[in-house]
């Protein structure tokens, strides 16, 4: 079955690099996603990559993917207070169907 | 700012009524999808649709309805409402029919419904 799991919480201090982690069941996936979610927000697309590619880096954030393991993570630099906010990781299936997984919150202390 | 508007931002029921809610995508988009989100499931996909047409169909209560307008807009009716439909019921929007292409999804704020 399609299956996407996140560790629930995370707590960084400010300056910090976070790392936020996903893995999948899907070996059929396209694309993999992460998303951001504020509250009282909607989702807002942050990143993505292609499952064809192992790695993506979009200014403070990078994108590592393991396709073997089926395990995707989102690496935040030099983290702020800002980026406290619920983080979800997303996979593509051929389908076309989006699965979320269930979100870690990410906690930054100052 | 997405560019996916709903509306309304929050709604308060009773137990057994009926709420219709709104979306209108993204300028240039042609599929819209529902989502349900509760504390208990997470975010649940329901529906999809693509030019108007029904696309992929996803947990989704029997009780609950959707459809897409001419115009793209959507609107989700859920009906016979119980408290456990209390949740945060998101749009979102992209310019594809979904499939293996990139095409991202666009949310929403949401509409967060209480049924008492």
């Amino acid at each position: 079955g399609e299956d996407v799991e996140q560790s629930l919480f995370l707590s960084v201090r400010e300056g910090d690099s976070s790392v936020i982690n996903c893995t999948y069941t899907d070996s059929s996936s396209t694309y993999l996603y992460w998303y951001k979610q504020e509250p009282g927000a909607g989702l807002q697309l942050l990143t993505y990559i292609f499952s064809n590619m192992d790695m993506k880096q979009d200014q403070r954030l990078t994108v590592l993917l393991n396709k073997k393991d089926k395990h995707l993570s989102l690496r935040i630099a030099d983290t702020q207070t800002g980026d406290s906010a619920i983080y979800f990781c997303a996979e593509k299936n051929q389908g076309g169907k989006l699965i979320f997984g269930q979100g870690t919150e990410l906690s930054v202390k100052p | 700012d997405s560019g996916v508007t709903q509306t309304p931002k929050h709604l308060i029921t009773a137990t057994g009524q009926r709420v219709t809610l709104r979306c209108s995508p993204r300028s240039g988009d042609l599929s819209v999808y529902w989502y349900q989100q509760s504390l208990d499931q997470g975010l649940q996909f329901l529906i999809q649709y693509y030019n108007g047409e029904e696309r992929a169909k996803g947990n989704i209560l029997e009780r609950f309805s959707a459809q897409q307008f001419p115009d793209l807009h959507s609107e989700l009716n859920l009906s016979s409402l119980e408290l456990g439909d209390s949740a945060l019921y998101f749009c979102a929007s992209s310019v594809g029919r979904g499939g293996g292409n990139n095409s991202p999804l666009h949310f929403g704020n949401g509409t967060r419904l209480t049924v008492t």
